[in-house]
Parts: structure tokens; C-alpha cells; sequence
């Protein structure tokens, strides 16, 4: 079974460019997240979708943050403009259903990351 | 302000010695909490989670501690190996809102052979 998928790999930028961040979860999973890596603060959750709807954006750290999930097989993380302070890795991460205390270890299953660069 | 610290950036230990990662965190409404492993250009692999009704849980050479009088947790590999050469991130939840995971900052640990 393919886990999460995201892409591109890698990607690097100009200042003020628009950037755009792909991730396909996992087949049946209804929770996704995105997640920023920065060796300052580690792992900072930005946002997290239920069935496809947004249910906290706390973490978006400004409006030049935007993402959105048209459906339950896709989703896109976009920043524009871009900015150097915005390079860090990506990540996207997907969950089945879960209420607790159901059993279920709460795993979140995380993708390879989308390492970007803003020049 | 982080509600989830790893203060320890990393660690070294001997291969077949005990690791000790350390992690803390501030929100006494955290009760569900678990461990990631992070390999280079990896994604983040669950490795191990506790509840907060419990004080010890186990699974083969990994052991997760938590104290919540001192809003400490400790994850315990035994014996270490070199693959388990990676960075290692602790995460908390609330049972009101149990999908959203607060990371550490991650400690990175080197098993020398």
C-alpha cells in the first residue's frame, strides 16, 4: 500500500515567488496534516483537514500561508509570496479515523517531506 | 512557545549501551504522548506512544517513562544498535482535542559501533 506522497522533493526558489506543495495521503485515511520542520522549533503543525475540511489553522504563521483540500486524495500547501525564512522542510502526514480511547496508537503516518529553499 | 521541549540537541552512545532521550513539556492537559523516529530525507516512523493512566509502556528494546508530577517523559532503547542512529522527536496530544500533536524540537541520536 503507498503511504503519504508528497512532492516535490525538493524545491528551490526566488524571494517573492510563489511556491506550491503537493501531498496525496493515504487511501481511506480522513485526517491530514501539514507540518513545518526548522532545526529551531522542530516540528510545528500549520494546519490540519478533517474530511477534507479545515479544523484548526492556528499554526499558519501568516496570510501568505494558504492550503486546501479539494477532495479526500489530495491537498496543497501554498505560500506566496515566498520568503528566505519560509525554507525549512515539509511535511505532510495522514490518520485513519480514530476516537479514543479506542485503542488506537494515534500514528500519524508522515510522508518524505518537501525540503524548500527561498533564495 | 514551545509546549513540547527536547532539550538535549543530541546524544552519543556506545552500541549495546542504554540511550536515555529526555523530553518535557508545559500543558497539563497533554495525557496521550508518543515517540517518533527520524531517519535523513525520511519522514517521521511512529515508535511508541503512552497513555497518561499509565507511568511505563514497552515494546521490545523501547521503553517509554512518564512522570506527570514533573511533566517529564523518557524514552529508554535497550541495548542500543547502530540503526537506531536517527532523531528521535517526542509528541503530546489533549484528550479535547486529540489530533493535534505538539512536537519537540528533536534530539538526534548517534549509536557508535
Amino acid at each position: 500500500d503507498a503511504g503519504v506522497i508528497q512532492s516535490p522533493r525538493h524545491e528551490v526558489t526566488e524571494m517573492g515567488q510563489e511556491v506550491t506543495l503537493r501531498c496525496k495521503p493515504i487511501s481511506g485515511h480522513d485526517y491530514l496534516f501539514w507540518y513545518r520542520q526548522t532545526m529551531m522549533r522542530g516540528l510545528e503543525l500549520l494546519i490540519y483537514f478533517n474530511n477534507n475540511v479545515p479544523i484548526d489553522d492556528s499554526g499558519m504563521p501568516e496570510d501568505r500561508f494558504s492550503a486546501k483540500m479539494p477532495n479526500a486524495s489530495f491537498s496543497t500547501l501554498k505560500i506566496q509570496p515566498s520568503e528566505p525564512r519560509d525554507s525549512a522542510v515539509y511535511f505532510c502526514a495522514s490518520s485513519p479515523d480514530r476516537d479514543r480511547p479506542s485503542g488506537s496508537t494515534g500514528e500519524l503516518f508522515f510522508g518524505e517531506g518537501s525540503r524548500l529553499t527561498v533564495l | 512557545d514551545q509546549q513540547v521541549k527536547q532539550n538535549s540537541p543530541s546524544l552519543s552512545v556506545q552500541e549495546g549501551r542504554i540511550s536515555i532521550l529526555n523530553c518535557d513539556y508545559t500543558n497539563s492537559m497533554f495525557d496521550y504522548f508518543l515517540w517518533y523516529k527520524k531517519y535523513p530525507a525520511e519522514g517521521p516512523t511512529f515508535l511508541i506512544s503512552i497513555s497518561s493512566i499509565k507511568d511505563k509502556n514497552e515494546d521490545g528494546r523501547f521503553t517509554v517513562f512518564l512522570n506527570k508530577s514533573a511533566k517529564h517523559l523518557s524514552l529508554h532503547i535497550v541495548p542500543s544498535q547502530p540503526g537506531d542512529s536517527a532523531v528521535y522527536f517526542c509528541a503530546a496530544s489533549t484528550l479535547y482535542n486529540f489530533n493535534k500533536f505538539y512536537f519537540g524540537s528533536g534530539t538526534k541520536l548517534n549509536v557508535k559501533p
